[in-house]
């Protein structure tokens, strides 16, 4: 079975600041890599998504994680924050077997931003 | 469009009790998961549909636990016999087809007393 480990369960930045949220995982397959983000009081949305090719990626809002096979990772990155990005992040690897399909989560990362 | 409902937001019983939580997936949208997240943790899977059936199921932690899906769209899990352990956040999402991007409901809060 697959699993997930974010290093951090708290980060707290000032705004303006470089942030990096950890992210490993454990796979012996074909790996496809997530991250979702959980603002306050709302549910989990797809931040950005890695299924193959090129291994940076890139969200719409500034995030970016970069797959790196070597070291089991796929860390989130964003070279500076606002307010608005306080939420908890949540780094995920598909499992895919005998035609299922099932999200493994870590426990998560809230990041806190301080004006 | 409309994206993934689930009703009721939050749901109070008494141990012992049976409860159902109902997701209504995106329109057209074949696939659909159950995830289950405890306080301080990330989501767990529970249950996968491939249309009306239960493609995977081995998420559900025991008996008490059983979800339908008869028409292919809408959900309901349900849960026989509640217990205090029970209580979490229920997630439901649904995608396009098997292997596409999952998309989460805002979820459903079950508190056990």
């Amino acid at each position: 079975a697959q699993s997930v480990t974010q290093l951090d369960s708290q980060v707290p930045v000032f705004e303006e600041a470089p942030v990096e949220l950890r992210c490993n995982y454990s796979s012996s397959v074909s790996v496809y890599l997530f991250w979702y983000v959980q603002y306050p009081n709302q549910g989990l949305q797809l931040l950005l998504k890695y299924l193959s090719g090129s291994t940076l990626v890139e969200s719409i809002n500034g995030f970016e994680a970069e797959f790196n096979k070597s070291q089991t990772s796929f860390h989130l990155r964003k070279p500076s924050v606002h307010i608005s990005d306080t939420a908890e992040y949540f780094c995920a690897v598909s499992e895919r077997q005998g035609g299922s399909e099932k999200l493994v989560f870590g426990k998560g990362t809230k990041l806190t931003v301080n004006p | 469009g409309a994206g993934v409902s689930q009703t009721p937001s939050n749901k109070v019983t008494e141990k012992g009790k049976y409860v159902e939580l109902r997701c209504d997936p995106i329109s057209g949208h074949t696939a659909l998961y159950w995830y289950r997240q405890s306080l301080g943790q990330g989501p767990e899977f529970l249950i996968y549909f491939q249309g009306t059936g239960a493609a995977d199921d081995s998420g559900l932690p025991n008996d008490r636990f059983f979800a339908v899906r008869p028409e292919g769209s809408v959900s309901t899990l349900k849960i026989q016999r509640t217990e205090r352990g029970d209580s979490a956040m229920y997630l439901c999402a649904s995608s396009l087809t098997y292997l596409d991007t999952q998309y989460f409901g805002p979820g459903t809060r079950l508190t056990v007393l």
